[in-house]
């Protein structure tokens, strides 16, 4: 059973570009969460998604940020108009949506920004 | 809103030494669970251990347990007998009772690093 895979592992990207970072949760998962860690810092949440619904974006910046979970095929969280500010590892977490449950991470992508 | 404290942004153990990191919370929820995280120089998360609010015992995992003190709101991670594989960043995160909501809250980490 494959863990969560995020893809890809490190992404260097232009300021002005746009990044696509992308996560297939746990088989049989269906819950998505994208956190992001700024470096020396925790994790911040960004966004929860099920499939093809956005449940609670409370941590999504307002502009450029936008987070997809379509009913095929992963969940995306696209960056437009990158900033050295963006750089980051954003990492995303799956869980089955059961109750006391935990959620379980992929191993990031670390975004630079240049 | 809730919110997650670490107060040691690092510590230096020696090998084989028990190492306690500290980890205070504050919530108006009445459940919730509490989390650690291990995070290696590689930088992926590993999930070390869970308690929940209402559990009446500590949560115990091979060489972790969590000193769970519900009056005063800390939730320490207690690793015994340390190794040298032990070095990494750990986090502290809680979860609200929302369920079918398990985002989390993060604390700022503790860098561990175990003296051979």
């Amino acid at each position: 059973n494959a863990g969560v895979m995020q893809n890809p592992r490190h992404l260097v990207r232009r300021r002005g570009q746009e990044a696509r970072l992308r996560c297939s949760p746990m088989k049989g998962h269906s819950h998505v969460y994208w956190y992001r860690q700024l470096p020396e810092e925790g994790l911040k949440f960004m966004v929860y998604l099920q499939k093809e619904n956005i449940i609670d974006e409370s941590g999504m910046p307002k502009e450029r940020f936008s987070a997809e979970f379509p009913k095929e095929g992963p969940s995306i969280l696209r960056i437009q108009q990158v900033v050295r500010g963006d750089s980051a590892a954003y990492f995303c977490a799956s869980s089955p949506g059961l109750e006391n449950t935990e959620a379980f991470f992929g191993q990031g992508t670390r975004l630079t920004v240049v | 809103a809730q919110k997650i404290t670490q107060t040691q942004p690092g510590m230096f153990v020696q090998e084989k030494e028990a190492v306690t990191l500290d980890c205070t919370y504050d919530t108006s929820d009445p459940s919730y669970g509490l989390f650690w995280y291990k995070q290696p120089s590689s930088g992926e998360m590993i999930f070390l251990i869970y308690q929940g609010s209402y559990d009446q015992q500590n949560a115990t995992e091979g060489r972790y347990s969590l000193n769970f003190q519900k009056a005063r709101k800390s939730a320490n991670l207690v690793i015994s007998a340390s190794q040298l594989g032990d070095s990494a960043m750990y986090f502290c995160a809680m979860r609200a009772a929302d369920f079918g909501n398990e985002k989390l809250t993060f604390g700022t980490g503790t860098r561990l690093t175990i003296i051979p």
